[in-house]
């Protein structure tokens, strides 16, 4: 099964940019991936899938500001011009080949 | 545009069931694209899928092994929705409890989501 690593925490300042890592565990290298911001005391939104050649589609909605891309095993996030309403969990999702969901443990982003 | 609507009790004695239910609109239940999953959250847990439930022909359910034993899902045609019942909870299983919609492997919709705790 999947195993989805991400940092605990990230921070950057009103009006930069940041990008946020998620990485697959190995032999999952190829796998497809689901990032979801969670805003806090709201339920998670989907932002876009990932794909393993960096292609991404985002939710409807979803600012410009946020893109994807992938790097081997590291799928990640990217968010720029930041606004203060982007501070958020930040959680990746993939699926094992039974179908089973897996999550990753979320990023909690600040803006400074 | 989907919605999804949860309901059921957020207090549950230990031991006893935990019943919750999501109500579709703007989607079929028994649609041949989508599937219906239960995700929980916890501070300990962080976000932790819990399983689904889907249509292709006939009904299909995938569990988390870590529930797998306890749980069911069901699925109401009439009423346009579907429901997870958790047997035997304990204190570990109080969590924010969401629904969400799976078209495809994205997890495009969800709840809002329904805080149990468990209790006597």
């Amino acid at each position: 099964q999947p195993v989805l690593t991400q940092s605990p925490s990230a921070s950057a300042p009103l009006g930069a940019s940041v990008k946020l890592t998620c990485t697959l565990s190995s032999g999952h290298s190829t796998y497809a991936i689901t990032w979801h911001q969670q805003r806090p005391e709201k339920g998670p939104q989907y932002l876009m899938k990932v794909n393993s050649d960096g292609s991404h589609s985002k939710g409807d909605g979803i600012p410009d500001r946020f893109s994807g891309s992938s790097s081997g095993a590291e799928r990640y996030v990217s968010i720029s011009r930041l606004q203060s309403e982007d501070e958020a969990d930040y959680y990746c999702q993939t699926w094992d080949a039974r179908g089973i969901g897996v999550f990753g443990g979320g990023t909690k982003l600040t803006v400074l | 545009q989907v919605q999804l609507q949860q309901s059921g009790p957020g207090l549950v004695k230990p031991s006893q069931t935990l019943s919750l239910t999501c109500a579709i609109s703007g989607d079929s239940v028994s649609s041949n694209t989508a599937a219906w999953n239960w995700i929980r959250q916890s501070p300990s847990r962080g976000l932790e899928w819990l399983g689904r439930t889907f249509y292709r022909s006939k009904w299909y359910n995938d569990y988390a092994v870590s529930v797998k034993s306890r749980i069911t899902f069901n699925a109401d045609t009439s009423k346009n929705q579907f429901s997870l019942q958790l047997n035997s909870v304990t204190p570990d299983d109080a969590a924010v409890y969401y629904c969400a919609r799976d078209l495809g492997g994205f997890l495009l919709s969800w709840g809002q989501g329904i805080l149990v705790t468990v209790s006597s």
